[in-house]
């Protein structure tokens, strides 16, 4: 299963924007990328996924490094709603989605 | 829109027993994947069920099997269950073959606690 890094926990002051780093040295050329969050006590939920262009949603953009080794999930704006567990996943063809610990975000008020 | 269910939301059984845990999929997704979450740790991937036949699977022993139902909604059972089998089981589903955009939705999980 292709890796992701992740910092284990990072902190961010509310209505500034946060920058979620993630490594993926070993990715390949099919892999996207994948960005989930877990809230408190619920499921996971998709935030944003991307081959090798990077993309903006209503929840936030995905910068991709050129070579692909590293992206990076920003929020533009936290709220303390945005307090969550975030994973970036590397999803293979076959559509598994391989989680690794994640990073625990932070919101200061 | 109906989103993904499951059922129980708790569960406690002892060593040894068989657990049966329930998932409703989102309308219109035809696949389901199923995640074992430990505390503190990310979801794990299970199996993941497409059109009634099983389509993949992760790193668990065969006591660990699934159906999927022609309404797509799905079940996962664990037979002889194991203290280590504690944890929050999550359903997800999709929609295969409309291109490679294809989001997981999250159910809420079962907390699956074995004595």
């Amino acid at each position: 299963d292709a890796k992701t890094t992740q910092p284990n926990s990072m902190e961010s002051n509310e209505e500034e924007p946060v920058h979620l780093p993630c490594n993926h040295s070993t990715i390949s050329g099919t892999d996207y990328i994948h960005w989930y969050r877990q809230l408190p006590s619920q499921g996971p939920e998709y935030v944003i996924h991307g081959l090798t262009s990077n993309v903006n949603n209503r929840m936030a953009s995905l910068a991709i490094a050129e070579d692909r080794k590293s992206s990076t999930l920003i929020l533009h704006r936290a709220t303390l709603r945005d307090a969550a567990v975030y994973y970036c996943i590397l999803r293979e063809r076959n559509e598994k989605l391989t989680f690794g610990t994640g990073t625990r975000l932070t919101i200061i008020p | 829109e109906t989103g993904v269910t499951q059922s129980p939301t708790h569960l406690i059984k002892t060593r040894g027993q068989q657990v049966t845990l329930r998932c409703s999929s989102q309308s219109g997704h035809n696949t389901v994947s199923w995640y074992q979450q430990a505390l503190g740790q990310g979801p794990q991937f299970i199996f993941q069920y497409y059109r009634e036949e099983e389509n993949g699977r992760g790193n668990f022993p065969p006591r660990f099997s699934g159906l999927q139902f022609p309404n797509y909604s799905s079940e996962l059972n664990v037979n002889a269950l194991e203290l280590d089998d504690s944890a929050l089981y999550l359903c997800a589903s999709s929609s295969k073959g409309q291109g490679n955009y294809n989001e997981q939705f999250f159910g809420p999980g079962t907390r699956l606690t074995v004595l």
